[in-house]
């Protein structure tokens, strides 16, 4: 049963638009939330995180919001930008932990 | 700064034939991974090592052996190789702890495909 799940494997957004990805955890010990960002043929990038102890991280046009009772997040990018499309995954660990849990990935498309 | 480089970028192999992945990060960072990417199911760790001479199993560990002989080097070995490991490998490094600073770095990825 995943741990991390990223129940939406595409979304399609204009250019310019906000595009919001989901992620939902089902481990209540998870304190610790980060982003990549994957191109083709590359590894995944980190992009922005988020500690239990906030409910919100804001870098330039990333955004991440964490709703615990929900054990929901969610990354949005304003305004998006073509050069956004790419494979986007949440990843959880525990105890500030290195072991990482990483969803299954969303793949964003901005369309221009 | 090369950051994490992985040899080779691809391979091909018949079942039951073994190889040595290599994984080099020049950050100094004491921790490093392996991982595999299969279509569906993100990133799942297969080893990790929180230093030189240790070694540990993640997730997926059956069928893998891995060594960190020297702090920069982190190797994967599949002995006898199946069908099923037919999949992108990453490798990753990062930094010991401290809230903030374990952000893994990843290298380019492995692509492994056993025929």
């Amino acid at each position: 049963d995943q741990q991390v799940k990223q129940n939406s494997p595409s979304l399609s957004v204009q250019e310019g638009r906000i595009s919001i990805l989901n992620c939902d955890y089902t481990n209540s010990m998870f304190d610790y939330f980060l982003w990549y960002k994957k191109y083709p043929a590359e590894g995944p990038t980190f992009l922005i995180s988020i500690s239990s102890i906030k409910d919100k991280n804001e870098d330039g046009r990333f955004t991440v919001f964490l709703n615990k009772s929900a054990k929901h997040l969610s990354l949005h990018i304003v305004p998006s930008q073509p050069g956004d499309s790419a494979v986007y995954f949440c990843a959880a660990s525990h105890n500030y932990g290195q072991n990482f849990v990483f969803g299954p990935g969303t793949r964003l498309s901005v369309l221009p | 700064n090369a950051g994490v480089t992985q040899t080779p970028k691809f391979r091909v192999l018949k079942t039951g034939q073994s190889m040595t992945l290599l994984c080099a990060q020049d950050m100094n960072h004491e921790y490093m991974y392996w991982y595999r990417q299969d279509p569906g199911m993100g990133l799942r760790l297969i080893h990790y090592s929180v230093g030189e001479g240790t070694t540990a199993k993640g997730e997926v560990p059956d069928g893998y052996n891995v060594s960190r002989l020297k702090k920069q080097n982190f190797l994967l070995g599949l002995e006898s190789a199946a069908p099923s490991q037919t999949s992108v490998y990453f490798c990753a490094s990062s930094w010991t702890s401290g809230r903030g600073r374990n952000t893994q770095y990843f290298g380019p990825g492995t692509r492994l495909t056993v025929l």
